[in-house]
């Protein structure tokens, strides 16, 4: 089983829709999980940490599920800026290292 | 607003020569990481340093890689007998803190080895 796995999409939406993503982690010591953004050829950039609680940021909300070992991202009222790969991230272990998933494309249309 | 920066964007280096990719972290950060992304493939852990050691090393990791944080400000990777499956885009990394701390990352730098 992958460390990190996620539907590699991608994801054709309309400006405006709400589109999810899901993700789920191998490690139930991970004790550290992040939503990222890789635009092409660009580095990744956080776009926000996840709590069991669940946490929204904007237009962004993340929940996660310690049980299931699920981790989600929803985005509402999509803009075209929104086009990019979103990386799923969980720390290595009890570490500090990060373990990527592949990643899942995004390309919001007019 | 900090940010890493990494030097050169672009190295072309011949199979079995060495390269020492350069990152300079955000300067009040203690952690540093280096990251490795093969063209289409996701983003891989190589190793974790803290303190002038190194913390973790994935396998990926092995000896003809080191690390050094040679002065106050640089943190840099080289890589010895360099392969056709180093390339990749190397992204160097640093967080103020440990593992719930966000870990801010450089531009990368392309590696091709020919």
């Amino acid at each position: 089983r992958k460390e990190v796995e996620q539907d590699p999409g991608p994801f054709n939406v309309p400006e405006g829709a709400t589109v999810a993503f899901n993700c789920t982690y191998s490690n139930s010591a991970s004790q550290s999980f992040f939503w990222y953004r890789q635009d092409c050829r660009k580095e990744p950039k956080l776009l926000m940490s996840v709590y069991s609680s669940g946490n929204e940021d904007g237009r962004f909300t993340a929940q996660l599920n310690r049980a299931s070992q699920y981790i989600s991202l929803l985005i509402r009222d999509s803009k075209l800026s929104d086009s990019a790969t979103y990386l799923c991230v969980v720390n290595r272990h009890s570490g500090y290292a990060l373990n990527f998933g592949k990643g899942t494309s995004l390309l919001v249309t007019p | 607003e900090p940010e890493v920066t990494q030097t050169p964007s672009h190295q072309v280096t011949q199979m079995g020569q060495e390269v020492i990719l350069r990152c300079v972290p955000i300067s009040n950060h203690l952690y540093f990481y280096w990251y490795r992304q093969i063209l289409g493939q996701k983003v891989e852990f190589l190793v974790s340093f803290y303190n002038n050691e190194i913390s973790e090393k994935s396998e990926i990791f092995d000896d003809r890689f080191s690390v050094e944080r040679p002065d106050g400000s640089n943190f840099t990777l080289k890589i010895r007998s360099t392969k056709l499956e180093d390339s990749a885009m190397y992204f160097c990394a640093s967080s103020e803190a440990g593992s719930k701390e966000t870990q801010y990352f450089g531009p990368g730098t392309r590696l091709l080895v020919l």
